[in-house]
């Protein structure tokens, strides 16, 4: 599976659009782009995930470049509880899911 | 019911104890993965079992022995374990292997060797 580089941690107003992203320049064409979070003392959250088209849930929304080698997870509106650590994890029809070191996403008033 | 429920929630063991960690899901999923993870650290995969067979071991230690008894429960037994060995222990599961699938995560066992 292709790897992952995400920034280390990211702050984020109340109310405002989280936006994280995430490079995967090695991804292969049969590759998907997941998105799981976890907060403290949790198990990770999946998100949302997609292969080329943007995609959007009750979550988030997933845009994926036309290239495939980046995205970016958008939170439109973030609150405190959205306070977490983000992994963009890219997955191909293998049994591993493998996470890479995420992104602490720390949401302020 | 998108849930996989992990028990117990918390576990102190000693170095020359046997315990077992338990991991149960009713979604019907047929892959299920154990994962340990360090303080501030990213979980990392421990086995994989597929359709009720072990599809992965990265190489973990034979002091951490899995077992599937079926499609609903994986269990993790563990035997002379050493203090580094304490860590939040996953287990996840998902419909099957392979891209499209997301996978559901439990809340952990938080064990500590002692």
């Amino acid at each position: 599976d292709a790897k992952t580089t995400q920034p280390t941690s990211m702050d984020c107003a109340e109310g405002r659009a989280a936006n994280l992203p995430c490079n995967h320049s090695t991804i292969s064409g049969n590759e998907y782009v997941y998105w799981y979070r976890q907060i403290h003392s949790q198990g990770p959250q999946y998100i949302i995930h997609g292969l080329k088209n943007n995609e959007t849930n009750e979550m988030a929304s997933l845009i994926i470049t036309e290239d495939r080698k980046s995205s970016t997870l958008i939170l439109p509106h973030a609150t405190l509880r959205d306070t977490a650590v983000y992994y963009c994890i890219v997955r191909g029809f293998t049994d591993k899911l493998i996470f890479g070191t995420g992104t602490r996403l720390q949401v302020f008033p | 019911d998108t849930e996989v429920t992990q028990t117990p929630k918390h576990l102190v063991m000693g170095m020359t104890n046997k315990k077992s960690l338990k991991c149960e899901q009713h979604m019907g999923h047929r892959a299920m993965y154990w994962y340990k993870q360090k303080a501030k650290k990213p979980p990392e995969l421990m086995f994989v079992y597929s359709y009720e067979k072990l599809s992965i071991n990265e190489s973990v230690p034979s002091r951490f022995s899995p077992e599937c008894p079926n499609s609903s429960l994986l269990n993790l037994h563990l035997h002379a374990l050493q203090p580094e060995d304490s860590a939040l222990y996953l287990c996840a599961s998902s419909h099957n292997r392979g891209a499209r699938t997301e996978a559901f995560f439990g809340q952990g066992t938080r064990l500590t060797v002692v």
